[in-house]
């Protein structure tokens, strides 16, 4: 069964803690994607990535860090140099990197709580 | 600097009725429009892809357009059900902007 799956479903993390959310895909995707989502904003993209072993900063990449080491996981961490954390957080994959425009294939999303 | 508006921002429609979803965007340069739905706490899901070449795209009962010179996409739901209550974003790809720019969604309610 193909698809993205994203774990933790619900994460809390203290203030001053480095928190990694997970992102896995057996759609054989080349393409990786993190956004941001928060109530009355549109999605908003942290980083990207188009193939294993490189990856760019997107508009509000401040306070969080990636890795792209293997084709299938695109794990995302959030730090504690990231100011304002508590989001829903979306990992998303589309099949052909040099061609990010096709259609992006979302999972289910990460709830960050910061207490 | 592209820029994409979904208004209203909720709407509520009886079981059963046609309904129009509107959005616009600034730039016409764009590659395509797409058109997700997102259940509440739930990831997004593509609906419909519209290239520029393209006026409109139909699956179902969904049908998008797309006048890309005026900025502005619609999405036809006919004959509404219960469970297309959900949030509808659209997002744009854009040339020389390699990123999808969403919209903040309309929050569609279909009462039965």
């Amino acid at each position: 069964d193909g698809g993205i799956t994203q774990s933790p479903k619900y994460l809390f993390r203290k203030e001053g803690q480095n928190v990694t959310l997970s992102c896995e895909q057996n759609l054989n995707h080349d393409a990786m994607y993190w956004y941001r989502q928060d109530p009355g904003q549109g999605l908003r993209l942290i980083y990207y990535s188009q193939i294993v072993n490189d990856f760019q900063k997107g508009d509000i990449a401040e306070g969080y860090s990636v890795s792209r080491e293997k084709k299938e996981s695109f794990p995302l961490t959030v730090t504690s140099a990231q100011k304002n954390p508590t989001a829903f957080y979306l990992c998303a994959s589309s099949m052909d990197g040099a061609r990010a425009r096709d259609t992006q294939y979302f999972g289910p999303g990460t709830r960050l709580t910061v207490l | 600097k592209q820029e994409v508006t979904q208004i209203p921002a909720a709407l509520s429609v009886p079981e059963g009725e046609n309904l129009v979803l509107n959005c616009s965007f600034t730039d016409s340069a764009i590659y395509n429009l797409q058109w997700f739905r997102q259940d509440p706490g739930k990831g997004l899901t593509s609906l419909l892809l519209i290239q520029s070449s393209q006026r409109e795209q139909t699956s179902g009962r969904l049908n998008a357009s797309l006048d890309k010179s005026s900025g502005r996409s619609t999405l036809y739901i006919a004959a509404s059900q219960p469970g297309d209550s959900a949030t509808y974003l659209c997002a744009v790809y854009a040339f020389g902007n390699e990123k999808l720019t969403f919209g903040t969604g309309t929050r569609l309610t279909i009462i039965p």
